[in-house]
C-alpha cells in the first residue's frame, strides 16, 4: 500500500553520466514534488508540477529536469552529473499545491528517497 | 511511523517565546523527533532533532520528557519571520517507508 515510491533507492554513478530517478503515487494527489536533501537534513524545494503549471526554483541548474508522463508520475533526469549532487532526493506529493502560493499545511507524503552518490 | 498530534495554529507576539508541543504516544525505541519550519513556496527547513531530555541550539530547544510520547519545540524571542508552519516528525529519514508532513501548526507571530 506504498503511497509514494522511488526508484533505485541507490545510485551509485560516474561524473558526466545522464541518470534518472522515478517517482510513482498511488493518492491521487493533484501535487508532486522534487527535494534535495543535504548533508544539514536541509529539505530544498527543487520543483513543483501539477496539471497546471511546473514551479522551478531559479536556484536548480537546469542539468535538472523533471518530466511527468501523467498525473501519478514525476520523474527526475540528471544529464551530466557532477560530484555535488550527491545527496538524497525525496519525491513528495499532496492534494494540492504548497508552493506558488497555495496553502502551506496541506499533508505532504513523502517518498523513501534516492541516495545519489556520484563518483 | 509514529503517528503525530500538533495543535493546528498559534498566535503570539514579537519578543515572547513561544512552545508548540507534539504528542507522539506510539514513538518507537529507535525514532528520533525531529521539527522542521516550512514558509510558503519553500521545501521544509530542518530546526531541530533530539532523542531524550534536551537539546539546544542556535534556533530553539527541543524539549522531551523521560516517556518520549510528547515533544516540546521552543523558540525563544520570536520575530516576524518567524511566522511559519511547524512539522513534528518521528521516525528516520531512510528508515521508514513513509515520511509523511501533517498539517503541522500555523505560527502566527504578530507584532
Amino acid at each position: 500500500d506504498t503511497a509514494v515510491s522511488q526508484t533505485p533507492k541507490y545510485l551509485v554513478t560516474q561524473m558526466g553520466n545522464d541518470k534518472s530517478i522515478k517517482c510513482e503515487q498511488n493518492l491521487g494527489h493533484d501535487t508532486m514534488y522534487w527535494y534535495k536533501q543535504d548533508s544539514k537534513k536541509f529539505l530544498k524545494i527543487m520543483f513543483s508540477y501539477n496539471n497546471k503549471e511546473l514551479i522551478i526554483n531559479e536556484t536548480v541548474p537546469n542539468r535538472f529536469s523533471p518530466k511527468s508522463p501523467d498525473k501519478a508520475h514525476l520523474n527526475l533526469h540528471i544529464n551530466s552529473l557532477e560530484l555535488g549532487d550527491s545527496a538524497v532526493y525525496f519525491c513528495a506529493s499532496s492534494q494540492d499545491s504548497t508552493a506558488s502560493g497555495g496553502a502551506v499545511g496541506e499533508t505532504q507524503y513523502f517518498g523513501p528517497g534516492t541516495r545519489l552518490l556520484v563518483l | 511511523l509514529a503517528k503525530t498530534t500538533q495543535p493546528i495554529s498559534m498566535d503570539s507576539y514579537e519578543g515572547q517565546e513561544v512552545n508548540i508541543t507534539c504528542s507522539h504516544n506510539n514513538i518507537a525505541t529507535n525514532d528520533y523527533i525531529t521539527w522542521y519550519q516550512q514558509f510558503p513556496s519553500q521545501g521544509p527547513r530542518f530546526i531541530i532533532q533530539g532523542y531524550k531530555t534536551k537539546v539546544t541550539n542556535e534556533v530553539a530547544s527541543l524539549f522531551i520528557p523521560a516517556d518520549r510520547k510528547s515533544s516540546t519545540l521552543s523558540l525563544p524571542r520570536v520575530s516576524l519571520s518567524d511566522t511559519a508552519v511547524y512539522y513534528c516528525l518521528v521516525g528516520e529519514w531512510g528508515r521508514d517507508d513513509k515520511i509523511i508532513f501533517g498539517k503541522g501548526t500555523r505560527l502566527h507571530i504578530l507584532p
